[in-house]
């Protein structure tokens, strides 16, 4: 069966400073999907990123990076020199993947980000 | 990515009576999805509204309780019948281009509490 999850429940950090979410994720599947999903205090779900399980490259983009590692099924998420305007709660989540249907996708619990100025 | 509208944005509703959310998209997209998110929990997928015919519902949810509608490729309703306070929660739908699409894109949200 499919899983994920993240360990954090609340993260505080002073801004500036950097910050890793974890994600841990379980499926049998070879092929599935792992996303990354922001949801500030407005209540929008906002996509970041996707990861298929063939591409394991990390990716940066601006102050966020991802570091996808199947050999540990993680899929962690690091914001570099952190703002306000960051904090949010993130989603992590999994779908797998049939060549021909949009999967169901598997969120898990969420990290609630504080950054204090 | 699509640009996804949801009505109402948020209601107050008393204890036994339904409400119709809707969900409008700016463009065809295949796929539409509804969700539940209860108050500080994760998502949790109500059902996969299928355009032209019955909607596929998840284990716990039932179509007397959440019937949908998807009369089209741009539209769908979900209703929450005979509503209690544990169905306070925000309802969201999210849509996928086309059926290889693996990426959800999610509306604003409607903020239900029901009293």
């Amino acid at each position: 069966a499919q899983k994920v999850t993240q360990a954090q429940t609340e993260i505080s950090v002073v801004e500036k400073e950097d910050v890793t979410l974890d994600c841990v994720y379980e499926t049998r599947d070879t092929t599935y999907y792992l996303f990354w999903y922001k949801q500030p205090p407005s209540g929008e779900l906002v996509f970041l990123i996707r990861r298929n399980s063939f591409d394991e490259q990390n990716e940066i983009s601006g102050r966020y990076s991802w570091n996808f590692q199947k050999s540990t099924s993680s899929f962690n998420f690091t914001i570099t020199a952190s703002q306000v305007v960051d904090s949010a709660v993130y989603f992590c989540a999994l779908s797998e993947s049939w060549y021909s249907s949009a999967s169901k996708i598997i969120f898990g619990s969420g990290t609630r980000l504080s950054i204090r100025p | 990515s699509a640009v996804i509208s949801q009505k109402p944005s948020r209601d107050i509703c008393q204890r036994g009576t339904s409400l119709t959310i809707q969900c409008q998209v700016d463009s065809q997209v295949t796929m539409m999805f509804w969700y539940r998110q209860q108050p500080g929990q994760s998502l949790t997928l109500i059902a996969t509204a299928n355009q032209g015919s019955e909607a596929t519902y998840e284990s716990g949810f039932v179509i007397d309780k959440f019937p949908i509608s998807r009369p089209n490729l741009t539209f769908s309703t979900l209703t929450v019948s005979n509503m209690s306070p544990e169905d306070s929660s925000i309802y969201l739908c999210s849509v996928a281009r086309d059926s290889s699409e693996e990426t959800q894109y999610f509306g604003p949200g409607t903020r239900l509490l029901v009293l």
